[in-house]
């Protein structure tokens, strides 16, 4: 069955960065995107951004431009998404999600990452 | 504050039928499919409806929604306790040149 599996729960200080994988089974990775959407605590769900991974062709949301990187390995089915520069307010569970393209649905989803930003 | 509005609660008893509304803008809806994500407590978002109306498969008929100019709406007939979670619609905003999701509903079922 389609699958995403995401990396282990990470604990950073601020200033540093964190790297997120995305492990996809299942499917023909090179044909849907990888997209990010993470979802601070008790707060709604933020998109990111997204990457093909067929070309690499990446889309950031504004206000993570200049911070954030995704990355993706056709060898082994796996995005990544960086984030640098972390603050408290980067204290969230992130998630990875499928997509056909920029304006189809998120299916499936992965089980979430949290990454926990403190001094 | 999110481009796409929700309202934050929702309730009913089992057996009811509940509403639950995303409002947008021309830039959003009024341009492109609308999908909704069921996230029960602890869990990742799962897909509801994708399309604007349609079911993807394993999701039970009891869920439905439409969309209508610049607003779209999923409903939940015959509500059952394992439906308690929050609901957000999600789709493509031209202005952002990205995704926009809902401020998510919490459905409590009493």
């Amino acid at each position: 069955q389609v699958q995403l599996v995401q990396s282990g729960a990470e604990v950073k200080r601020p200033g540093a960065s964190v790297q997120v994988s995305c492990e996809a089974s299942g499917y023909t990775f090179t044909v849907y995107y990888i997209h990010w959407v993470r979802q601070a605590p008790g707060h709604g769900l933020e998109w990111m951004g997204r990457i093909n991974p067929n070309n690499g062709a990446t889309n950031y949301a504004q206000k993570f431009r200049g911070r954030v990187t995704m990355t993706s390995d056709t060898s082994i089915r796996t995005g990544y998404m960086e984030l640098s520069g972390l603050t408290p307010d980067d204290t969230a569970v992130y998630y990875c999600a499928r997509a056909v393209s920029d304006y189809n649905w998120f299916d499936p989803w992965g089980q979430g990452t949290l990454v926990t930003v403190s001094s | 504050q999110s481009l796409l509005t929700q309202s934050p609660s929702a309730s009913g008893t089992p057996g009811q039928r509940v509403p639950i509304s995303c409002s947008g803008s021309s830039s959003n809806i009024g341009r492109h499919a609308v999908s909704w994500y069921q996230q029960l407590p602890g869990m990742a978002p799962r897909l509801l409806i994708y399309s604007d109306n349609q079911r993807p498969s394993g999701v039970p008929d009891r869920f439905s929604a439409s969309k209508s100019g610049t607003s779209a709406s999923l409903a939940i007939s015959g509500l059952r306790s394992e439906d308690e979670a929050d609901y957000y619609c999600a789709t493509w905003d031209d202005s952002l040149n990205g995704w926009v999701f809902g401020g998510g509903t919490k459905l409590a079922v009493l």
